[in-house]
């Protein structure tokens, strides 16, 4: 069966700190997609990446990159030089034979 | 692009009422996405559609909620009869490709309160 664990429930960090989000999935699907999304305090959901699993290359988007490794099954993000805009819930995703998202990592980023 | 938009933003009724909630994609989209967000499931899919036709409807709660999607421009989400435990965030998000794999878009979101 499909899950996705995202076991930091809430981490604060002070502004242009470094922080990571992890994300640990399971599957059985050969092929995958993972994904995550931003929900920042306003409540709407922003989509900012996604992965299929035979491309294990980083992404990195301005502050933010992703590191997929299927070897411990993990796709963490990783906000660079973090900024009070960034406080959000973070979600992450798998789609494969179904859609299953972890339950979310709240950041608080203090100024 | 006016974004992905949903309607009613907030709706309340009692339990044991129909519920009709509304999503316009953006335009050109041809992938349509039905989410709920609750504070004890957290995040769902409920269905997505695919150039109009329903793909997944694995997320689908039960027989009491439909979805359609008559037209590229339009899709419907229904619950009949509402039950307190309905009561939820409901996104909808589009997409420009087919499929459940590209970028997606989503609207602001409609809150039910079923009392």
């Amino acid at each position: 069966a499909q899950k996705v664990t995202q076991a930091q429930t809430e981490i604060s960090v002070v502004e242009k700190e470094d922080v990571t989000l992890d994300c640990v999935y399971e599957t059985r699907d050969t092929t995958y997609y993972l994904f995550w999304y931003k929900q920042p305090p306003s409540g709407e959901l922003v989509f900012l990446i996604r992965r299929n699993s035979f491309d294990e290359q980083n992404e990195i988007s301005g502050r933010y990159s992703w590191n997929f490794q299927k070897s411990t099954s993990s796709f963490n993000f990783t906000i660079t030089a973090s900024q009070v805009v960034d406080s959000a819930v973070y979600f992450c995703g798998d789609y494969g034979q179904n859609f299953v998202f972890g339950p979310g990592t709240r950041l608080s980023v203090l100024p | 692009d006016a974004g992905v938009i949903q309607s009613p933003r907030h709706e309340v009724t009692e339990m044991g009422q129909e519920v009709t909630l509304r999503c316009k994609p953006i335009s050109g989209h041809n992938s349509l996405f039905w989410y709920r967000q609750t504070m004890m499931r957290g995040l769902e899919l409920l269905i997505y559609f695919n150039n109009n036709v329903p793909i997944d409807d694995s997320g689908m709660p039960e027989d009491r909620f439909s979805a359609k999607m008559p037209n590229a421009s339009f899709s419907t989400l229904k619950i009949q009869p509402s039950e307190p435990r309905d009561s939820a965030v409901y996104f909808c998000a589009s997409s420009s490709l087919a499929g459940a794999t590209d970028t997606q878009y989503f609207g602001p979101g409609t809150r039910l309160t079923v009392l």
